[in-house]
């Protein structure tokens, strides 16, 4: 199958900074990416959908200000967790799709977990 | 609304056979997808379902009734390294995949 690269896989910071997590499709050309966000023993929550060279998309309750996602180009998208708190500490999951044709299965990266402390 | 049902936990047996259910209502039908996740990893793709039937790889299979909104993922010949949670996903008419909350199996020995 198509391979999805997430980096960093794992990242400590201090409450305040921001930090950037990049979701790279290695073999396709992602139209679309997904950003999911996974607390400890819950399912994926959908935070935001972006298609390549557009404004991504943000589920309710998401705020688009403090996790800002870009996808320029179709192999590659960002989330930046900006001014992370404590309460920012999850697992971030990035996954990608391709032609929907081709595609209709979503490859998923491999996971970030974010501890702020 | 958009709803994915699934047992929030099941225990199962070495060697046994273990059949997770779940249960769909969506807006549009685009097919549905079974993952495996276990604990601290992505979750990895195990089965896609766009027609009723059965889908048969390996010790997994995979089973489909579009009228009764209905799957089941179907493990044989439990092994250990099968304890994970297993997410059930649908795909909207606007090709979003709607997730369930997944199923945690136990495996004993």
């Amino acid at each position: 199958g198509a391979v999805v690269s997430q980096h960093p896989s794992w990242v400590i910071c201090k409450s305040g900074t921001s930090v950037k997590i990049e979701c790279r499709s290695l073999d396709f050309q992602a139209t679309t990416m997904f950003w999911y966000r996974q607390f400890p023993k819950q399912s994926l929550m959908l935070m935001a959908t972006s298609n390549e060279g557009s404004k991504a998309t943000y589920e309710q309750g998401v705020e688009k200000d403090k996790f800002l996602i870009n996808h320029a180009s179709l192999t590659l998208s960002t989330l930046t967790v900006t001014s992370a708190h404590p309460e920012d500490s999850s697992f971030y999951i990035c996954s990608a799709r391709g032609d929907r044709e081709r595609y209709t299965e979503a490859f998923f990266g491999q996971g970030t977990r974010l501890t702020v402390v | 609304g958009q709803n994915i049902d699934q047992p929030t936990e099941m225990t199962a047996t070495e060697g046994a056979i273990v059949q997770i259910n779940c249960t769909y209502q969506t807006s549009g039908f685009n097919g549905l997808f079974w993952y495996q996740q276990h604990a601290g990893e992505a979750p990895t793709f195990l089965s896609y379902n766009v027609l009723d039937g059965l889908e048969e790889k390996g010790r997994f299979s995979s089973f489909l009734s579009r009228s009764k909104g209905y799957s089941y993922l179907l493990l044989k010949e439990l092994q250990m390294k099968d304890s994970a949670s297993y997410l059930c996903a649908c795909m909207d008419s606007n090709y979003q995949l709607i997730w369930g909350a997944g199923t945690k199996l136990i495996i004993k020995p």
